[in-house]
């Protein structure tokens, strides 16, 4: 079956710019996630939904950094105002209502020059 | 604190040969721990669990053992392939929560 897409897989903004990162879960699954991979590290949990609710936000790095699953299966996650420093792999995976096993996209690189 | 870490950040093995790929953590919270498999370009990729009431688990060429005294975990992999080339990393879970911590990887390159 499908697995968890994620759009665009590479993404190039200039500094200031806003960016929008989108994940398509594997359909059903109540769990949906989203890390931040830096180059050489693993990944860092940034927020976690179960359904359409935020349960947790707190690995967002600033307020420049938005997340939603306003109806519980696509997850947009935004950045406002690059930074340098943004630049990684963002990753998302989902998860089915029962166990703890995770399933990964493949990531969006972000490059902010 | 929260953290799981790992020992080596590279290693090198012959094909055929076993490979040992090594984890601590210091979160005594977690309860439950993964080992994946990252391959360039992908996202992580489940290889095999283990709860923390257990010291062993098997999978298809795969171990993981558990040490919780010294709070340690390994991956080891029998007969190492060309195709195991890839970033393992280990993570950890309270599965009273969600939040899963992951270690920076150890590369694993299979030498022919």
């Amino acid at each position: 079956g499908a697995g968890v897409s994620q759009s665009p897989r590479y993404k190039v903004a200039k500094r200031g710019q806003d960016v929008a990162l989108r994940c398509d879960p594997i359909s059903g699954h109540v769990s949906l996630f989203w890390y931040q991979q830096a180059l050489g590290q693993g990944p860092e949990f940034l927020t976690y939904f179960q359904n359409e609710a935020q349960l947790d936000k707190s690995g967002l790095p600033s307020d420049r950094f938005f997340a939603e699953r306003p109806e519980g299966s696509v997850s947009t996650l935004k950045i406002q105002r690059t930074q340098q420093e943004d630049s990684a792999v963002y990753l998302c995976a989902s998860r089915p209502r029962r166990g703890f096993e995770q399933y990964f996209g493949p990531g969006t690189r972000l490059t902010v020059t | 604190g929260e953290s799981v870490g790992l020992h080596l950040p590279t290693l090198s093995v012959q094909e055929g040969d076993n490979s040992i790929i090594n984890c601590a953590y210091s979160n005594s919270a977690s309860d439950y721990f993964i080992w994946y498999k990252q391959e360039s370009g992908k996202g992580p990729q489940f290889i095999i669990d283990i709860r923390s009431n257990m010291d062993k688990r098997q999978g298809q060429r795969v171990t993981v053992l558990l040490n919780k005294t010294v709070k340690h975990l390994s991956l080891q992999i029998a007969a190492t392939q060309p195709g195991d080339s890839a970033v393992y990393f280990c993570a950890g879970l309270n599965t009273g929560g969600f939040k899963t911590i992951f270690g920076a990887g150890t590369r694993l390159f299979v030498k022919a």
